[in-house]
């Protein structure tokens, strides 16, 4: 069993619509990363989470530590939301331990 | 971007052949990584830097080693490349943000081992 789960694996969606993309995890962390990944691009950090709740712009990031679960919604999607999200613990500063990620499709 | 470069961007080269991938950055950070990105695994470390000369091992080293002789470059090298060893490699620095680390990543290197 991975100790990082992402679902689900891929997503389609409509331009508009709310989506919820899920990561949980088994082991014991001082962190956890959403990332975003475009394809054929570089990897971009969108939230680093240690507890409760941040928001940027249309994303938000929520965490669970007691129940070792993490969501990343997105509002009102649209096109250029189109990525891949993957999720990644820290278990200390130099260790990370990154989920499979979840391809996302808006269509217009 | 944090000033992260890799170079290649793109190689590819034949299996025995020995191999070299280049991270540069500009911005003195003292930690540095090399992962590899393959379908349905997530990022792996290979490789990590703590300061010149200062390297350690990460869960996926085999057939790999590192050399870092200044600051700003971090250099991954395949002795023989494999095909197995055919994936994206990306470099990354360790900052501070919002009270925690994070890590900043380059573009990536596409290396096809044929």
């Amino acid at each position: 069993k991975n100790e990082v789960e992402q679902s689900p694996q891929n997503l389609t969606a409509q331009e508009g619509e709310f989506i919820t993309i899920n990561c949980s995890y088994s082991v014991g962390i001082s962190a956890l990363h959403w990332l975003q990944q475009h394809p054929g691009g570089g990897i971009v950090s969108l939230f680093m989470l240690s507890s409760g709740k941040k928001k940027h712009g249309r994303l938000i990031a929520t965490i669970n530590i007691q129940e070792k679960h993490s969501s990343l919604h997105i509002t009102a999607s649209h096109p250029r939301d189109s990525a891949v999200y993957i999720c990644a613990v820290a278990l200390g500063p130099d260790k990370l331990i990154f989920g499979t990620g979840t391809r996302l499709q808006v269509f217009p | 971007d944090a000033g992260i470069t890799q170079s290649p961007r793109h190689k590819v080269t034949e299996t025995g052949t020995p191999v070299t991938l280049r991270c540069h950055q500009t911005e003195n950070h003292r930690y540095m990584y090399w992962y590899r990105q393959d379908p349905g695994h997530g990022l792996r470390l290979i490789h990590y830097s703590y300061g010149v000369k200062d390297t350690d091992k990460g869960e996926v080293s085999d057939g790999y080693s590192v050399s870092r002789s200044k600051t700003e470059d971090f250099l991954l090298t395949l002795e023989s490349a494999t095909s197995s060893q055919t994936s994206v490699y990306f470099c990354a620095i360790r900052g501070l943000a919002g009270g925690g680390y994070e890590q900043y990543f380059g573009p990536g290197t596409r290396l096809t081992v044929t």
